[in-house]
């Protein structure tokens, strides 16, 4: 069965600094790596994906992520976090169950300091 | 506007008491997924559907159910609420196979009281 660890259930930075959110997953199968937003009162949006190919995957806003099946990680990254960065970052898997259904991890609030 | 419907945005009820939660996936979309979001479960698959069928089966609990109609929207329903039902619900829906992602609605927030 499918599953994702995120380390870090909080994370703060201050404006300009490099963030970096941890995503470790399990998977019996090659994996289909998500990661996604959720500012307060909204739905879920998607940052980035990887399928297959490139393991550096741009997304919206600024962030990445690489996957590194070495180290079953799929990290985002994004250089330097602005104000409107703050929200919650769910990293998702797919791929190795019926149906295929996203199975995400708990989830890191970002918080990001002036 | 993610294109996925959710209705209604809150919901207060009282214990006991039954509701029917409705969402209109994106248009083209065959599966629609239905997930709980609470503060100490984190997001939890309840149940998809394909084309009308149901495909997968998550945490669902026997008081809940759902359906996908022939027009491709879905309605989950929750009976015999209890305090720990109190949630956000997010439908979400994709193409075929969600190894591309989903596209999440808004949510309904379900208060039991």
């Amino acid at each position: 069965a499918q599953s994702v660890t995120q380390l870090g259930s909080h994370v703060s930075v201050s404006e300009g600094a490099l963030v970096l959110l941890r995503c470790n997953y399990s998977s019996s199968v090659p994996p289909y790596l998500f990661w996604y937003v959720q500012y307060p009162n909204q739905g879920l949006q998607l940052l980035l994906k990887y399928t297959t190919g490139a393991t550096l995957v741009k997304g919206i806003n600024g962030f990445e992520a690489e996957f590194k099946k070495s180290e079953t990680s799929f990290h985002l990254t994004k250089p330097s976090a602005h104000m409107s960065d703050a929200a919650e970052y769910f990293c998702a898997v797919s791929g190795d169950n019926a149906g295929n259904m996203l199975t995400f991890g708990g989830g890191t609030r970002l918080m990001v300091k002036p | 506007d993610s294109g996925v419907t959710q209705t209604p945005k809150h919901l207060i009820t009282a214990t006991g008491q039954r509701v029917t939660l409705r969402c209109s996936p994106r248009s083209g979309d065959l599966s629609v997924y239905w997930y709980q979001q609470s503060l100490d479960q984190g997001l939890q698959f309840l149940i998809q559907y394909y084309n009308g069928e149901e495909r997968a089966k998550g945490n669902i609990l026997e008081r809940f159910s759902a359906q996908q109609f022939p027009d491709l929207h879905s309605e989950l329903n929750l009976s015999s609420l209890e305090l720990g039902d109190s949630a956000l619900y997010f439908c979400a829906s994709s193409a075929g196979d969600s190894n591309y992602g989903y596209t999440f609605g808004s949510g309904t927030r379900l208060t039991v009281v």
